[in-house]
């Protein structure tokens, strides 16, 4: 079906606040991944679904980082009490399976905090 | 831990030319896959070229090919007959082929990125 999805595209939010963003997987991907891309890091690994399994979280870079995939598909990756330094693109990608070695993004959500 | 390096922060082509980007990378694995991605100012990540390390033959995809020197850990990526849409950020990735390898779940491992210009 179509590709993977994001929302929101932009997204501005004041230090502080909590910041929801969510990632469509292309249609029957059970594997899910989200990535940030800042400028001083470049792309960075946050933490990855396997269907239904526990999510490995190796890669969150704080505990105001969490997220969750609801029924093996959608996945929602929420920041609490954002800081400037949380201002970045934040990228998700599917691929069929784990063992799929091509993953595919989606077009990103541009956070900035104020 | 697997490191990936892309020693050219931008590059600059004209019209028509042949360009290369480079990549190194370092691992201790002997069994993994290694991609290009270009990212245009869309934001969305583009699968360009993807290598599996236990092939010897270069990948190739049209007018993009790569040089994959498994010994010395190099990936470089040629652009044959540039066009103006191939202006972008192009990323190198590494990716673990056993799952649960040191850590690793299949996630990407990137370059800091090469930012190429097309002139026309």
């Amino acid at each position: 079906g179509a590709g993977v999805s994001q929302s929101p595209s932009n997204k501005v939010t004041e230090k502080g606040k909590d910041v929801e963003l969510r990632c469509d997987p292309i249609s029957g991907h059970t594997a899910l991944y989200w990535y940030r891309q800042s400028l001083g890091q470049g792309l960075e690994f946050l933490i990855y679904f396997q269907g239904n399994s526990a999510p490995d979280k190796s890669g969150l870079p704080s505990d105001r980082f969490s997220a969750e995939r609801t029924g093996g598909s959608v996945s929602t990756l929420t920041i609490q009490r954002t800081q400037q330094e949380d201002s970045a693109v934040y990228l998700c990608a599917s691929s069929l399976d784990p063992h799929q070695e091509t993953q595919y993004f989606g077009p990103g959500t541009r956070l900035l905090v104020l | 831990a697997q490191t990936v390096t892309q020693s050219q922060p931008e590059m600059s082509v004209q019209e028509a030319e042949t360009v290369t980007l480079s990549c190194t990378y370092d691992t201790s694995e002997s069994d993994y896959y290694l991609f290009w991605y270009k990212q245009p100012p869309s934001r969305q990540m583009i699968l360009v070229i993807r290598q599996e390390a236990y092939k010897q033959q270069n990948a190739t995809e049209n007018r993009f090919s790569v040089n994959f020197q498994k010994a010395a850990k190099s990936f470089s990526l040629k652009i044959s007959d540039s066009q103006l849409g191939d202006a972008a950020m192009y990323f190198c990735a590494y990716r673990s082929h056993r799952m649960n390898y040191g850590g690793s779940q299949g996630n990407l491992i990137f370059g800091k990125g090469t930012k190429l210009s097309v002139k026309p």
